[in-house]
């Protein structure tokens, strides 16, 4: 079945720095979405990407869809305290549009 | 938030035991995903529903069943309580053929099974 590995599992920065989160697939993906996960909240969706080599820009995040359509990234610039959270990608497969959530990667910002 | 509200929010039960949990989609949305997620995990998908008929599952037993009402809302059951069972379970709600597919997440219902 689909595996979605997310590196790193954990991240711990400095406020203001920047960071990277990757999903990688052992199969190619129709579509990916991206959620944020607050300590103690529920999954709250960011992005949805379609596209071979697609990238969307929401103020200081960046998502990339790879060529290949295997791979996905997240990208903040300059983080605050409030992006503290784990962030997971989710494709999107099957006839019925299934979500499988990817492992996940916790950031936690040092102010 | 979402609009999409879970019961109850915490709850206590013993191995053997059965359990039901509730979901009020969205309005206007069609169809209910539940989800688990153990303690630092991420989401694991049990099922889906779709105009009252499950239309896909996760790898999860059949004690694991689901409902869905005409008025979209959504139950799932949990027979024969085990100790892995404990878990925040999430219920999301979105319309099928809409053009994201985004998910709106409830807050979870906490289940601690002992």
């Amino acid at each position: 079945g689909q595996q979605v590995m997310q590196i790193p599992q954990y991240q711990h920065v400095q406020e203001g720095e920047d960071f990277t989160t990757y999903c990688n697939s052992s199969t190619t993906l129709s579509n990916i979405q991206w959620y944020k996960q607050r300590p103690g909240g529920h999954p709250v969706f960011l992005i949805q990407l379609v596209k071979s080599g697609e990238v969307k820009k929401q103020k200081r995040l960046t998502f990339q869809f790879g060529e290949a359509k295997k791979n996905s990234s997240l990208h903040i610039t300059a983080t605050q305290t409030t992006d503290v959270g784990t962030y997971f990608c989710a494709p999107r497969s099957g006839g019925y549009q299934k979500v499988t959530f990817g492992t996940g990667t916790k950031l936690q910002v040092i102010p | 938030e979402t609009g999409v509200t879970q019961s109850p929010t915490h709850l206590i039960k013993t191995r053997g035991q059965q359990v039901t949990l509730r979901c009020s989609s969205q309005s206007g949305h069609n169809t209910v995903s539940w989800y688990q997620q153990a303690l630092g995990q991420g989401p694991q998908f049990i099922f889906q529903y779709y105009r009252e008929e499950e239309n896909g599952r996760g790898n999860f037993p059949p004690r694991f069943s689901g409902l869905q009402f005409p008025n979209y809302s959504s139950e799932l059951n949990v027979n024969a309580l085990e100790l892995d069972d404990s878990a925040l379970y999430l219920c999301a709600s979105s319309l099928s053929g809409g053009n994201t597919g985004e998910l709106f997440f409830g807050e979870g219902s906490r289940l601690t099974v002992l």
